[in-house]
């Protein structure tokens, strides 16, 4: 069945580093791909999409590129900052599946000042 | 508007116990999906709904849990009794795409979660 695997966590970094968080995925057909993000306390939000090979998702300075030849969508960001702590989730939604989001395990962020 | 609300937003209870989660989706989504993070783990689809009608719930752990969304409004989930494996945060999502569920230009709209803790 589909499934995503994205790099474990934590991840501390400084401010201003820069940030990859790596995700693969497998599946059949044309799935589309996500970035989902937990900030502390809320619930999951939306960061960035792609529907397509080649689309270049992008969001608050993030960016994920859809890679079918790699089956690759890894987040990245040249800058971040202390409000980017958070868990990030790689999601994919495959070709009529109403709409069931599959997730990877999650990758938790912590910026330092 | 107001967004997809869960409550409680923390229980915990004694294992053998009975529990009961509730959502809220957005008012006229007729979409309204479960998920749950066990320990750390992938966020897991449970199961979804299409305003009253189960959809899908090929996500469903085993016959313990009850998911139920009467007259196509808010739903509820019933762990009885509850584990300790059932233990996790329970993310309840609603979306208003009728053709598959989710809208690949806003996706879903996400609640906050239900942090459930069994000892």
């Amino acid at each position: 069945g589909d499934s995503v695997t994205q790099m474990e966590g934590p991840v501390t970094l400084s401010e201003e580093a820069f940030l990859t968080i790596n995700c693969t995925y497998t599946a059949t057909g044309y799935p589309s791909l996500f970035w989902y993000v937990q900030y502390p306390g809320e619930g999951l939000q939306l960061l960035l999409k792609a529907t397509k090979a080649d689309d270049k998702g992008s969001n608050k300075g993030f960016e994920a590129t859809y890679r079918k030849e790699t089956t690759s969508f890894h987040l990245e960001k040249g800058s971040v900052q202390v409000s980017d702590s958070a868990v990030y989730f790689c999601a994919l939604s495959g070709d009529n599946q109403g709409g069931k989001l599959i997730f990877g395990q999650g990758t938790e962020l912590s910026v330092k000042p | 508007e107001a967004g997809v609300t869960q409550f409680p937003s923390h229980s915990v209870i004694e294992k053998g116990q009975t529990v009961t989660l509730r959502c809220d989706p957005i008012s006229g989504h007729d979409n309204l999906y479960w998920y749950r993070r066990v320990m750390g783990k992938e966020i897991k689809f449970l199961l979804h709904f299409v305003k009253e009608s189960k959809q899908d719930e090929s996500g469903m752990p085993n016959n313990r849990f009850l998911a139920e969304r009467t007259g196509g409004t808010y739903s509820t989930l019933k762990v009885q009794p509850a584990e300790l494996e059932d233990s996790g945060v329970y993310f309840c999502a609603s979306s208003q795409d009728p053709r598959t569920g989710y809208n690949p230009t806003y996706g879903y709209t996400f609640g906050s979660g239900t942090r459930l803790t069994v000892v």
